[in-house]
């Protein structure tokens, strides 16, 4: 079944220690990306990947990092989180930068 | 700036209502998608139209997109509790990145 999994699917933590969120789409693609949802604002960007080793940043890149190694894979990290990051995750991956977006089902990140 | 804004935000209706929901922009799109979430999932895809004046029809879910590809409506007959989630849609301009629209939350009571 063709999926993008991520984890973990809830996560409460506090201010300043660092977090990793991960990320494996199993459908080949090469374009994957992170998107914050909050309500009233829809989802917005916050990293890209077109490729191995390609990343850039979207809307909204502060106090957030990637890293693409392996075409499956493309975790969001947090270094130092603080609360303004507390919201709804999503990761995705198509074929392209402008096709259909396959979801992950979301991680809730509560940052107290 | 939101590029796409969608209206209404909010929508609450009861089952076997009509209703139109409505993404419009100053933008000209290469293409268009609209997406249903439910609550604890990711969004996922219901359409893309891609050609001005394009319609598409997915059971009681007729989605249009303007002559000028600058705005789409998504139409839903006669709906049910099923209906029920946040609609999404975004717009592609050539090769770049996907601009979503803020969503309509949109409830069906029974």
């Amino acid at each position: 079944e063709a999926q993008v999994t991520q984890n973990p699917r809830y996560l409460i933590t506090v201010t300043g220690k660092k977090l990793t969120v991960t990320c494996s789409q199993n459908m080949n693609h090469e374009y994957m990306s992170w998107y914050r949802q909050d309500p009233g604002l829809g989802l917005r960007q916050i990293y890209y990947s077109m490729n191995v080793e390609v990343t850039d940043k979207g809307d909204v890149p502060e106090g957030y990092k990637v890293s693409r190694k392996e075409k499956r894979n493309f975790p969001l990290i947090l270094e130092s989180p603080s609360p303004n990051q507390t919201s709804l995750y999503f990761c995705a991956s198509s074929l392209s930068q402008p096709s259909p977006q396959h979801f992950g089902d979301g991680t809730r990140l509560s940052i107290l | 700036t939101q590029l796409l804004e969608q209206s209404p935000q909010f929508l609450s209706i009861q089952e076997g209502e009509n209703l139109t929901v409505y993404c419009n922009s100053s933008s000209v799109f290469s293409s268009l998608q609209w997406y249903r979430q439910e609550p604890g999932e990711g969004p996922v895809l219901l359409v893309t139209v891609v050609t001005g004046g394009e319609v598409k029809k997915l059971k009681r879910l007729t989605f249009q997109f303007g002559d000028a590809r600058k705005d789409s409506s998504l139409h839903i007959t006669a709906a049910q509790p099923g209906d029920t989630g946040l609609y999404l849609c975004a717009g592609a301009r050539g090769a770049q990145k996907l601009v979503f629209g803020q969503g309509t939350r949109l409830t069906i009571n029974p």
